[in-house]
């Protein structure tokens, strides 16, 4: 099973929501991350996570904040977003951050600020 | 040097026919080449990986060709069939760590 879920599909919120993106995988990956991908783009890397600690951050803003609960789960918090944040957020996960080895993608939450 | 130039940005082959996209990069460290195809709406998939060791791999319809001295690769889609187009990336990521690199895609349509 090579399968990495996320919830929710579609998103829609207001610069002053707070809301949460969710990915889980059970394929016993210790490396976990989110990207962004605009229209037409290739996916932005934003965050890494291994072995449950940050281990990456690609200077992204404070209003976007992960968590990393257990090495199935992965969040993402938003807070106060501006409409040039709509964008498919993808989670990945992959066997280990220094291997260098596939990374397995969800099918992403599109997001909407208004 | 982290940069992966892909080409062409988007492409129109024939049903049957072979399409193919090519990617270059600068960055010698680069160890691990996946290439993804993506339908709109949904996640990236994992197509096809080569390592550097070895100059093609084939799966299926779909082969990677690997020229290290050029610092080039590509992928070939034999075959191509109307349910193939979607967009393709290519990627780059370096011995021993994750980060991947991407090209900037391929939009590629087949005809009947």
């Amino acid at each position: 099973d090579t399968e990495v879920t996320q919830t929710p599909k579609h998103l829609v919120m207001g610069m002053t929501n707070k809301k949460s993106l969710k990915c889980e995988q059970h394929m016993g990956h210790r490396a976990m991350y989110w990207y962004k991908q605009k229209a037409k783009k290739p996916p932005e890397l934003m965050f890494v996570y291994s072995y449950e600690k940050l281990s990456i951050n690609e200077s992204v803003p404070s209003r976007f904040s992960p968590e990393c609960p257990n090495s199935s789960l992965l969040n993402l918090h938003l807070h106060a977003l501006q409409p040039e944040d709509s964008a498919l957020y993808l989670c990945a996960s992959s066997q280990d951050l220094f291997m260098t080895d596939t990374q397995y993608f969800g099918p992403g939450t599109r997001l909407t600020v208004l | 040097q982290q940069q992966v130039k892909q080409s062409p940005q988007s492409l129109i082959v024939q049903k049957g026919g072979i399409s193919i996209i090519n990617c270059a990069y600068e960055n010698t460290a680069f160890d691990y080449f996946p290439w993804y195809q993506q339908f709109p709406g949904k996640g990236p998939a994992l197509l096809i990986a080569i390592r550097p060791d070895v100059s093609e791999k084939k799966e299926g319809r779909f082969t990677i060709s690997f020229n290290k001295s050029a610092k080039q690769f590509s992928l070939h889609i034999m075959d191509s069939q109307p349910g193939d187009s979607a967009t393709y990336f290519c990627a780059a990521s370096p011995f021993g760590n994750e980060k991947l690199t991407f090209g900037t895609g391929t939009r590629l349509t087949i005809i009947p």
